[in-house]
């Protein structure tokens, strides 16, 4: 039952771009989260943002929620080699439901 | 430090041979999940447990089974793995409040090879 979509599937930029990754999803979420993937990792969290909530930041991230639109991005500034992973957007649905993941944007940010 | 652990980290086993992938985290969190994750098909969930002797059924649950006798682990259990279990499998553990999932921490992986 995946319900978050990532767009695009894949993303190459330079070093010290802007990157920005979409997600959008289908029925209505408490909150919506992103994660970082290493190659062969585990995912790590890296933002968290509520259903009532549009903008938020974290050092280089900024992520915003549009309810109306049932879609986020994720946009990371000023990119670097370190950066280069998958991103997943997951969404909570209200209640006790499991996150749902998305199936990732890999970026490779190129020295 | 708060953490998730999986073992083994990797394992290659032969088709029909019973295997355990055990999954402990230390954060008393209620919720706690498998996935597995295979090439172009993102992050499936096989198994979740809302608490202590709670277990559902995720997107792929065929072939696995799962217990939560306790609230720091949840193994995961192949009674007879077959080939299209070759996977990397994560076990993942959250708080679960009121307004539903909070943040979700992963365990580093473990990858299996069914011959």
């Amino acid at each position: 039952s995946q319900q978050g979509e990532e767009d695009p599937q894949a993303l190459s930029i330079q070093e010290g771009e802007n990157a920005t990754m979409n997600c959008s999803y289908k029925t209505s979420i408490n909150n919506l989260q992103w994660y970082r993937q290493n190659s062969g990792r585990g995912l790590v969290h890296l933002i968290l943002i509520r259903s009532n909530e549009r903008e938020k930041h974290s050092g280089r991230l900024r992520v915003t929620l549009d309810t109306s639109k049932k879609s986020s991005s994720l946009l990371i500034t000023a990119s670097r080699a370190a950066d280069t992973a998958s991103y997943f957007c997951a969404t909570a649905p209200s209640g006790n439901t499991p996150l749902v993941f998305g199936k990732g944007t890999r970026l490779s940010v190129i020295a | 430090e708060a953490q998730v652990t999986q073992n083994p980290r990797y394992l290659i086993t032969v088709t029909g041979k019973k295997l355990t992938v055990t999954c402990s985290q230390n954060m008393n969190h209620e919720y706690m999940s498998w996935y597995r994750q295979d090439p172009g098909l993102g992050l499936r969930q096989i198994y979740y447990s809302m608490n202590v002797e709670v277990t559902d059924k995720g997107d792929v649950p065929e072939g696995y089974k799962v217990s939560r006798k306790e609230k720091r682990n949840f193994p995961l259990i192949l009674e007879s793995p077959s080939p299209n279990q070759t996977s990397l499998y994560f076990c993942a553990s959250s708080r679960l409040l009121a307004g539903g999932q909070e943040t979700q921490y992963f365990g580093p992986g473990t990858r299996l090879l069914v011959l």
